[in-house]
This record gives structure tokens, C-alpha cells and sequence, in this order.
């Protein structure tokens, strides 16, 4: 079945960038995305990408698809200690409803 | 953008007792709302997909009778935990999806009720 995969911590110092893998394995997927979610609060869209897409920039924040690899990232610009979160990437399953399938999330630490 | 707001954010329970999880989206009709699960460390477990009007989809392994679903208006869905055990101690998510949008709107997250069972 379908499967989205991430490393589940990264830890980067304020002001270096930051880059979260994630893999996925439907190749059928149409929108991937990345959300956040701080300590005990749900989960806040931060970006998508459509599968015929290669990147997309949105202000600090570049995604980066390769699909042959089916191989997305999120990368943060200039990592402020309020990015310290959970970050997830995630799929639509288009056989679905439009379920999201979700990655386990990256934990982003970020040191002053 | 679209706001879901979920009610309520913490609950601790008695072992055997039933729970009621509201999910509202306050600014767009929802046809569509979803119910996942967040254990600790891990990712979010999709538990079910509602459409209003109509009997809720379980995924595989959710016990429809244990986790009852209702989405009687566009706005509102709840989640009812019956007979509540320990194990079913977590963190409960919804999110809604603006019915103008298709199978591939964005979904909206509400901010997550603590569940507790003691």
C-alpha cells in the first residue's frame, strides 16, 4: 500500500537552513504537502506542490520534487527558533476520498 | 484562511464512560470531514472520512461501533469514544474540506482534543 516515509529528527542551528526529506512510494499521488505542527496543536498547511511540478518558492520556504525518485524536500531558509516544530509531508491518495497519507514527521530543532 | 475549531481541546475520562468530540468549521461548509488519530512518535492514523448526509467510512481496523461518527450539518461532525479504555488514550484530530473544492481541496485541521482515560 501506500507509504510515506521521513527521518524523524533534525537539529541545525538559528540561521542555517534546513532541509527535511520525505519519500513516498504512490506514484499516483497529485498534491504533495508539507505541514507543521507545534507542541500539542494541530497541524497547519504550510505548503503543497503539484505533482507536475519540480519547486516551488514561497518566501523562506523551497520545495524540491523529483518524482522519478519520488523524493520530496522542504527546505527552510535562514531557521528561526520559532520553526522549531513538527514537520510532516504528506500525499493524496487519488483512489481515495482525498485522504491524506502522512509521513511519521520530522522533528526540527532548532539551537540559538 | 478557513478556520476548524474542535471542542473540546482537553478531556479526561473514566474508564467505561463515553466521550463526545465536536469538529466545527466555522467559516465554509465542510461536506467533507476527517477524524485521525496521533499517537506519540507517530504519524497521524486516518480513522475515518465522513460526508454529511451519509454513514461514515471506517478504515481498516477502526471499530465503527466503539468510534461513532456523526456529520449531521455541514458545519458540524462528532466523534463519540464509547465504553472508553485506557488504549484509547490519545490525541484525536479533525480536519473539513470546503465542499466547493473537490476530493483534492485543501483540508483545514482543527487544533486537536486531548483525550484521557483513566
Amino acid at each position: 500500500g501506500e507509504d510515506v516515509e521521513q527521518s524523524l529528527f533534525l537539529s541545525v542551528r538559528e540561521g542555517d537552513s534546513s532541509v527535511i526529506n520525505c519519500t513516498y512510494t504512490d506514484s499516483s499521488s497529485t498534491y504533495l504537502y508539507w505541514y507543521k505542527q507545534e507542541p500539542g496543536a494541530g497541524l497547519q498547511l504550510l505548503t503543497y506542490i503539484f505533482s507536475n511540478m519540480d519547486m516551488k518558492q514561497d518566501q523562506r520556504l523551497t520545495v524540491l520534487l523529483n518524482k522519478k525518485d519520488k523524493h520530496l524536500s522542504l527546505r527552510i531558509a535562514d531557521t528561526q527558533t520559532g520553526d522549531s516544530a513538527i514537520y510532516f509531508c504528506a500525499e493524496i491518495w487519488v483512489g481515495s476520498q482525498g485522504n491524506l497519507i502522512f509521513g511519521k514527521g520530522t522533528k526540527l530543532s532548532v539551537k540559538p | 484562511g478557513a478556520v476548524v475549531s474542535q471542542h473540546p481541546s482537553r478531556v479526561i475520562c473514566k474508564s467505561g464512560t463515553s466521550v463526545k468530540i465536536e469538529c466545527r468549521s466555522l467559516d465554509f461548509q465542510a461536506t467533507t470531514m476527517f477524524w485521525y488519530r496521533q499517537f506519540p512518535k507517530k504519524s497521524l492514523m486516518l480513522m475515518a472520512t465522513s460526508n454529511e448526509g451519509s454513514k461514515a467510512t471506517y478504515e481498516q481496523g477502526v471499530e465503527k461501533d466503539k468510534f461513532l461518527i456523526n456529520h449531521a450539518s455541514l458545519t458540524l461532525s462528532t466523534l463519540t469514544v464509547t465504553s472508553a479504555h485506557p488504549e484509547d488514550s490519545s490525541f484525536y484530530i479533525c480536519s473539513a474540506r470546503d465542499g466547493g473544492q473537490g476530493a483534492l481541496g485543501e483540508q483545514f485541521f482543527g487544533p486537536g482534543t486531548r483525550l484521557t482515560v483513566l
